[in-house]
């Protein structure tokens, strides 16, 4: 059974604060992805990767950075966490022309 | 940049009902997706279509190319299968998706 995990299924963390979220896949997928999912705004995409050591920004990707050191782990990274990055966060994977995505559980994530 | 919009918002079916979800796009595709939510946040891949029609039990996702437009179709709606439909097309080659905001559903016994 192919599977995209996370490291945390909710995490709260405090202002300022520089937040790590991993994400592991063991499909031996090219591609991962970062999204963020809030209410009346759907997924999101903040950064995207298509090979080890390469990244792509994507649509919001202020305030954030990420790492792929491995083919089978991006983690994604906040530098100094705010309130208005409390998200619901989603990381994927997919290979093939039409990018077929599995997803991980998500990590729900609370900045007081 | 492909805009994606997906009608209704929200809807509430009673158990039995046959239900239709739709979704348009802006700019062509080289395929589109529809996904599924379950309240929780797990998201999983229903179809993948590039032309045509595809069935997978109770479900019937249609595309037609033309006229930039997708259903989804429930036969014989439960209580199960309320969740979060979302639908998601690929621009060309390997780009990100494109996602629509979703369809909220909810099928009352």
């Amino acid at each position: 059974d192919v599977k995209v995990t996370q490291s945390s299924r909710y995490l709260v963390k405090r202002t300022g604060e520089k937040v790590f979220l991993e994400c592991v896949q063991d499909m031996d997928h090219e591609n991962m992805f970062w999204y963020r999912q809030d209410p009346g705004l759907g997924l999101r995409l903040i950064y995207f990767s298509y090979d080890v050591k390469m990244k792509e920004k994507g649509d919001i990707p202020e305030g954030y950075s990420v790492s792929r050191e491995k083919k089978e782990r991006f983690s994604l990274i906040l530098e100094s966490a705010s309130t208005n990055q409390t998200s619901m966060y989603l990381c994927a994977s997919s290979s093939g022309q039409y990018n077929e995505q599995f997803f991980g559980p998500g990590t729900r994530l609370t900045v007081l | 940049k492909n805009e994606v919009e997906q009608s209704p918002q929200n809807l509430t079916a009673q158990e039995g009902e046959f239900i239709t979800i739709n979704c348009s796009y802006s700019v062509g595709i080289s395929a589109l997706h529809w996904l599924q939510q379950h309240p929780g946040g797990g998201i999983v891949s229903l179809f993948m279509l590039s032309s045509g029609k595809k069935k997978h039990g109770r479900l019937i996702a249609t595309i037609n190319i033309q006229e930039k437009h997708s259903s989804l179709h429930i036969t014989a709606s439960h209580p199960r299968d309320s969740a979060v439909y979302i639908c998601a097309v690929v621009n060309s080659g390997n780009t990100p998706l494109v996602f629509g905001k979703g369809t909220r559903l909810s099928v009352i016994a």
